[in-house]
């Protein structure tokens, strides 16, 4: 089946280090991609649409200076936490969907737990 | 976004069919139902979807009703690996694709 890695699985770093998220397709092409954000006991949030070759598309409250998407190819996009501090700790989540089509379903990354100190 | 509406939590017994209902009174007419549901500390994983007919899977089943208001995830035997929570949402087509999180049900599945 369809197979979506994410990388790191967790980091731990200083508040104000900029961390980076890669989320990969491994066996089909994404044209489209969604970086969620999870808080303990919460639901996902998406937080933006990363959209090969194009600029993403971020949801309303989401700063895209602090959250920084690149999907520079249809296999990779990565979110760079700029600057992190405590607050942004949190359970990060991509998704990745072969077309823009409704009937298809969205095959999801483990996640990336970020801790900032 | 239409919005769904699911039960907070729902116990059942291993080997044992769990129902799990959603309500979906403002679907469009090009709305797909997605199900999907997530462990703990894991990304949420895809269950089941469908548009009109009944679905069914190697996971799971879907009935959808016939006015497409609600709709029914069934799980035919529980194991206590199916204990997650279980996402049902709406994807529309004209929104980019996007699924909108709610609540989910939090499945228990006892021993």
């Amino acid at each position: 089946g369809a197979v979506v890695s994410q990388h790191p699985s967790w980091v731990i770093c200083k508040s104000g280090t900029s961390v980076k998220i890669e989320c990969r397709s491994l066996d089909f092409q994404a044209t489209t991609m969604f970086w969620y954000r999870q808080f303990p006991k919460q639901s996902l949030m998406l937080m933006a649409t990363s959209n090969e070759g194009s600029k993403a598309t971020y949801e309303q409250g989401v700063e895209k200076d602090k959250f920084l998407i690149n999907h520079a190819s249809l296999t990779l996009s990565t979110l760079t936490v700029t600057s992190a501090h405590p607050e942004d700790s949190s359970f990060y989540i991509c998704s990745a969907s072969r077309d823009r089509n409704s009937n298809q379903p969205q095959h999801f990354g483990d996640g990336t737990r970020l801790s900032i100190l | 976004d239409a919005k769904t509406t699911q039960p907070n939590s729902m116990e059942s017994n291993e080997e044992e069919p769990v129902h799990l209902p959603c309500n979906h009174s403002t679907i469009s007419g090009t709305d797909y139902i997605h199900w999907y549901r997530q462990l703990p500390s894991q990304g949420p994983e895809y269950v089941i979807h469908g548009l009109t007919s009944n679905v069914n899977n190697r996971m799971a089943s879907l009935a959808i009703a016939e006015d497409r208001k609600s709709s029914t995830l069934i799980l035919h035997r529980a194991t206590l690996r199916d204990a997650a929570v279980y996402y049902c949402i709406l994807r529309d087509g004209a929104a980019g694709n996007k699924l909108t999180f709610g609540g989910g049900t939090r499945v228990l599945v006892k021993p």
